[in-house]
């Protein structure tokens, strides 16, 4: 059946613009799960939904992002007022229950 | 979150030789997972492990949890060219965010 897939897989945008990253995991999966993966380095997690809540959103980088889930299903990670450091690989995953996750492959996010 | 620590950082091997890399916490866990993640593409669960000294493989893999329940090893025996990509080593991020934490990666590079 269909993986997680991701839109855009390449953004490129300017400093100080707002950019919506869409992730639309595997149909049943009521876990989704947001990560960013910095040039070279391993995977930090930023945000988890179970059905629509996010019990947790102290891994968020700032207050610029956000994140949010409708219909227990798509989610839409926003970035405001893009910074340089931004500029990253941010994968979703979806899991239905326990620690096994599914990965998208990811949207590639360049800030200019 | 507490940092897991991968080696080596990256493997220049030939084609056919074994493989082996290792991922250290501070902490216990009860949950070690290993990813492969190949270029342009989100990580892919290879295996995961629950317990205290298991022992599990996946064809010419092999991961084991330590006994200590703080480190984890994955092998890879006669190894071939679709190996290549990184390797990471996983664990739950803890402190109710039920995300992954995940280690910086062992990259794989295979000469025929």
């Amino acid at each position: 059946g269909a993986g997680v897939s991701q839109s855009p897989s390449n953004k490129v945008t300017e400093k100080g613009k707002d950019v919506e990253l869409r992730c639309d995991p595997i149909s049943g999966h009521t876990a989704l799960y947001w990560y960013r993966q910095s040039l070279g380095q391993g995977l930090e997690f930023l945000i988890y939904f179970q059905g629509n809540s996010a019990p947790d959103k102290s891994g968020l980088p700032s207050d610029r992002f956000s994140a949010e889930r409708t219909g227990g299903s798509v989610s839409t990670l926003t970035i405001q007022r893009t910074q340089q450091e931004d500029s990253a690989v941010y994968l979703c995953a979806s899991s239905p229950g326990g620690w096994t996750q599914y990965f998208g492959p990811g949207t590639r996010l360049l800030v200019l | 979150g507490q940092q897991l620590n991968q080696s080596p950082q990256s493997m220049f091997i030939q084609e056919g030789e074994d493989v082996s890399m290792n991922c250290t916490s501070s902490s216990i866990f009860n949950t070690w997972l290993w990813y492969k993640q190949e270029p342009g593409e989100g990580p892919v669960l290879l295996i995961a492990l629950y317990k205290a000294g298991e022992l599990t493989s996946n064809g010419r893999l092999t991961a084991q949890f330590g006994i200590t329940r703080k480190d984890s090893f994955l092998n890879i025996s006669a190894s071939i060219p679709s190996d290549v990509g990184i390797y990471f080593c996983a664990r739950p991020a803890g402190g109710g965010a039920d995300g992954l934490t995940f280690g910086k990666g062992t990259h794989l590079i295979i000469q025929p």
